[in-house]
């Protein structure tokens, strides 16, 4: 069974276009994070929720929503897709109560390259 | 400001030994992470260190000082398959635990 999972793993679309892709984990865990790794492999958190809570949300333009409809799923939403959004997004979840517990796993990893 | 630095590529012979370095300045610190990458593929969880001193796990071990905000990932009988990006995180305090990734450092493990 796969602990996090991402959909879809590939993804081509035009400039302007509003996608989503979706985020499951079946850790139990209360966290889950979005991350974006660019074309430099340069690792970037963007959004994180706790028990469907945003907890993070970093300097990331208002074109990206995410959303939890509860603990284990995390959604992201870009409108008006750009070329710059181009990367590979992370899905990731923790657990919590403190040092290695807050140890992070990842999903697979969504390719989006905007055209 | 948060920085992590690390090398960006390092190159070490089958069998070798490696060290990979990582130095940090974050505001606060709540443990470190060391993750390794495969091209194309998850980061997947390597070691945490939250304490001062070494902790080991096979044929990788992991150092920290606090004092110093330096860690390092040494990799032992390398193979292979070890040849990957190599990717420290840093959890500082007050963030609703977030890491922050260093760039990376990519491993090519040769015959």
């Amino acid at each position: 069974d796969t602990a996090v999972s991402q959909t879809p793993k590939y993804l081509v679309t035009q400039m302007g276009n509003d996608k989503s892709i979706k985020c499951e984990q079946n850790l139990g865990h209360d966290t889950m994070y979005w991350y974006k790794q660019d074309s430099k492999k340069f690792l970037k958190i963007m959004f994180s929720y706790n028990n469907k809570e945003l907890i993070i949300n970093e300097t990331v333009p208002n074109r990206f929503s995410p959303k939890s409809p509860d603990k284990a799923h995390l959604n992201l939403h870009i409108n008006s897709l750009e070329l710059g959004d181009s990367a590979v997004y992370f899905c990731a979840s923790r657990s919590s109560g403190g040092g290695l517990r807050e140890t992070q796993y990842f999903g697979p990893g969504t390719r989006l390259l905007v055209l | 400001g948060q920085n992590i630095d690390q090398p960006t590529e390092m190159t070490a012979t089958e069998g070798a030994i490696v060290q990979i370095n990582c130095t940090y300045q974050t505001s606060g610190f709540n443990g470190l992470f060391w993750y390794q990458q495969h091209a194309g593929e998850a980061p997947t969880f390597l070691s945490y260190n939250v304490l001062d001193g070494l902790e080991e796990k096979g044929r990788f071990s992991s150092f920290l000082s606090r004092s110093k905000g330096y860690s390092y990932l040494l990799l032992k009988e390398l193979q292979m398959k070890d040849s990957a990006s190599y990717l420290c995180a840093v959890m500082p305090s007050g963030g609703y635990n977030k890491l922050i990734f260093g760039a990376g450092t990519r491993l090519a493990v040769h015959p």
